[in-house]
């Protein structure tokens, strides 16, 4: 079975600020990954994904996310935090069996930029 | 182009009563999922269904159902309501069910309260 665990419940940074946040993954078999964002009473917008290819994939918003097949991780990060990131951040794990196309989610974090 | 819409986007109901949710794709999209979001946590997915046939479903009990129509939008219905289906639900598209490395685009949502 696959799961996502998310690091971090809240997180906290500074305006300009790196951001890093923590995802880790189970999964037998390669799989596909995302990073969504959703703002206050909204639903959910794709930020990036990975499914096969180049491991740094490049999102929208200027956040990017690396895929790590042997630690099993795919933090998103960005260089210089903006007002407007703060947001809740889900990453969420995709395993193709051939039919199908659930996504398994963590639990979030909840990013807050601070001046 | 049109997002996937949802409605109606707030219901208040009373343990026991019945629900119907509704969901439109974005145009050409024959895949809809449906997803529980409980205040707290990540989406739980509770059903696929692709070209009016349901392709999966996750762990909810049978008052839980689902259909999708010839235009591809989709009923969820909940039925004898409990306190706990108090949730925001997230309906989700996607070109196809095959692959595995299509995006889901998510709707706005319909947030149920059961009183």
């Amino acid at each position: 079975a696959q799961s996502v665990t998310q690091l971090g419940s809240h997180v906290s940074v500074s305006e300009g600020a790196l951001v890093l946040l923590r995802c880790n993954y189970s999964s037998s078999v390669p799989p596909y990954l995302f990073w969504y964002v959703q703002y206050p009473n909204q639903g959910l917008q794709l930020l990036l994904k990975y499914t096969t290819g180049a491991t740094l994939v490049k999102g929208i918003n200027g956040f990017e996310a690396e895929f790590k097949k042997s630690e099993t991780s795919f933090h998103l990060t960005k260089p210089s935090a903006h007002m407007s990131d703060a947001a809740e951040y889900f990453c969420a794990v995709r395993h193709f069996t051939g039919g199908g196309n659930k996504l398994t989610f963590g639990t979030g974090t909840q990013l807050k930029v601070e001046l | 182009d049109a997002g996937v819409t949802q409605s109606p986007t707030h219901l208040i109901k009373t343990r026991g009563q019945h629900v119907t949710l509704r969901c439109s794709p974005i145009s050409g999209h024959k895949s809809v999922s449906w997803y529980q979001q409980v205040l707290g946590q990540g989406p739980q997915f509770i059903f696929q269904y692709y070209e009016k046939e349901e392709r999966g479903r996750g762990n909810f009990p049978d008052r839980f159902s689902a259909r999708q129509f010839p235009n591809y939008s989709s009923e969820l219905n909940v039925n004898a309501l409990l306190l706990g289906d108090s949730a925001l639900y997230l309906c989700a598209s996607s070109l196809e069910v095959a692959g595995g490395r299509e995006t889901q685009y998510f709707g706005p949502g319909t947030r149920l309260l059961v009183l």
